[in-house]
């Protein structure tokens, strides 16, 4: 079966740091992009973050950028948000999620069940 | 930034065709993607590539195009189709962007 499982969502405090890990299994996880998506409490969807295949490319929102780091471990068959200097409107629920066409990055087939992430004091 | 505009809500009766529009200037150069989500639940694919269906979507799911609008259709829509839609696209450096959703409300 083809599944992605979040994890390493909390609370975290302002300015504080977390580290979120997406676990692939049932597909070959090294020929995909991959992606973060999260969704803040009854808001809509937000598109954070890519990585290439090969982490060749890396794609940010710039509300995120210079404070998320997104990576993968192939080998590991993981994806990962580095998340720092986590503000207020971080809060959500993030989402790692697959594109369909292993050839492309752009609907998204696979998602995972999702990780909370809340950042207050 | 690139913006993809839906309308809040739509309601329609049981039986009944909902149509969902999402609107964006680059539209006509990118394809667009539509998703399902129901609450508490991760989003679901309904249509990719504008048009197509994935396996396991119902047939009464349907995507159009025309310009700078996309729409999803629901036709002869079920009280289990009630849930909220967002439409996804790529801004011009293939970024996904996405709507702000459409809550579907069967009456």
């Amino acid at each position: 079966e083809v599944q992605l499982v979040e994890s390493g969502g909390g609370l975290v405090k302002p300015g504080g740091s977390l580290r979120l890990s997406c676990a692939a299994s049932g597909f070959t996880f090294s020929s995909y992009s991959m992606n973060w998506v999260r969704q803040a409490p009854g808001k809509g969807l937000e598109w954070v973050s890519s990585i290439s295949s090969s982490s060749s490319y890396i794609y940010y929102a710039d509300s995120v950028k210079g404070r998320f780091t997104i990576s993968r471990d192939n080998a590991k068959n993981s994806l990962y948000l580095q998340m720092n200097s986590l503000r207020a409107e971080d809060t959500a629920v993030y989402y790692c999620a697959r594109p369909y066409d292993s050839s492309a990055n752009d609907a998204f087939d696979i998602w995972g069940q999702g990780t909370m992430v809340t950042v207050s004091s | 930034s690139y913006e993809l505009t839906q309308p809040p809500s739509v309601s329609v009766s049981p039986g009944q065709t909902a149509r969902i529009t999402c609107s964006g200037d680059a539209l006509p150069k990118q394809y667009a993607y539509w998703y399902q989500q129901k609450p508490g639940q991760a989003p679901v694919l309904v249509i990719y590539k504008d048009s197509e269906r994935p396996s396991g979507i119902p047939e009464r799911f349907s995507g159009s195009s025309s310009g700078t609008t996309v729409t999803l259709t629901i036709s002869g829509v079920q009280a289990e189709d009630e849930a909220d839609y967002y439409c996804q696209s790529a801004d011009s450096s293939g970024t996904p962007v996405f709507g702000g959703g459409t809550k579907l409300t069967v009456l």
